[in-house]
């Protein structure tokens, strides 16, 4: 079945870049997306990309995606104090199908 | 980004109440809306699919006939806890589809707190 798997923490000094990793199995996934969820929050949708792109980039977040492997990343440069929160990666599965999920990377940044 | 409202943003209810939730998109037309559960420190759970008009499809292990999904137009889905329990306390949050120029968009609700005594 469809499954996304993300490491769980990752701690980051601010200013530095921070990465969040993601690999999924659905080699149909058309988009993959990156949410943020701040604590008793709902989830912020931060970007996407299509699955026929290699990277995207804007502002300070940039988004790679290796098809071949099924791995994404977030990349979220200068990162500040602001930027933590949860990150979830989710992908669309078949075709009309909800958003599958990871688990979710808590992003941990200290000044 | 397009918005997704919920409301109540928080409700405590005593136990073998009703509650109902409701979902609105703000700025656009939703013909799929998703209801999600997520327990603490957790990922979200999808519980049901909704289509504007039609029955909601609900994932396996949901009780369909507890958690009633209503998506009665293209803005608006309720869901519905009947006879709630204290394991039905979780944060609740919906989402909606927009499919705009073949890009599918979905986002997400600020989420509902339910606590059931």
């Amino acid at each position: 079945g469809e499954d996304v798997e993300q490491s769980l923490f990752l701690s980051v000094r601010e200013g530095d870049s921070s990465v969040i990793n993601c690999t999924y199995t659905d080699s149909s996934s058309t988009y993959l997306y990156w949410y943020k969820q701040e604590p008793g929050a709902g989830l912020q949708l931060l970007t996407y990309i299509f699955s026929n792109m290699d990277m995207k980039q804007d502002q300070r977040l940039t988004v790679l995606l290796n098809k071949k492997d099924k791995h994404l990343s977030l990349r979220i440069a200068d990162t500040q104090t602001g930027d933590s929160a949860i990150y979830f990666c989710a992908e669309i599965g078949q075709a009309g199908t909800a958003l599958i999920f990871g688990k979710g990377t808590t992003l941990s940044v200290s000044s | 980004g397009a918005v997704v409202s919920q409301h109540p943003s928080w409700v405590i209810c005593k136990s073998g109440t009703s509650v109902k939730i409701e979902c609105r998109s703000l700025d656009f037309q939703a013909t799929t809306m998703f209801w999600y559960r997520q327990f603490p420190k957790q990922s979200l759970m999808l519980m049901a699919t909704s289509n504007e008009g039609s029955k909601a499809t609900y994932e396996q292990g949901v009780e369909k006939d507890k958690f009633l999904i209503n998506h009665a137009s293209l803005t608006l889905s309720t869901l519905t806890v009947t006879s709630a329990h204290p394991e039905d306390s979780s944060f609740y949050i919906c989402s909606a589809r927009e499919v705009w120029r073949g890009l599918v968009e979905q986002y997400f609700g600020p989420g509902t707190r339910l606590t059931v005594t």
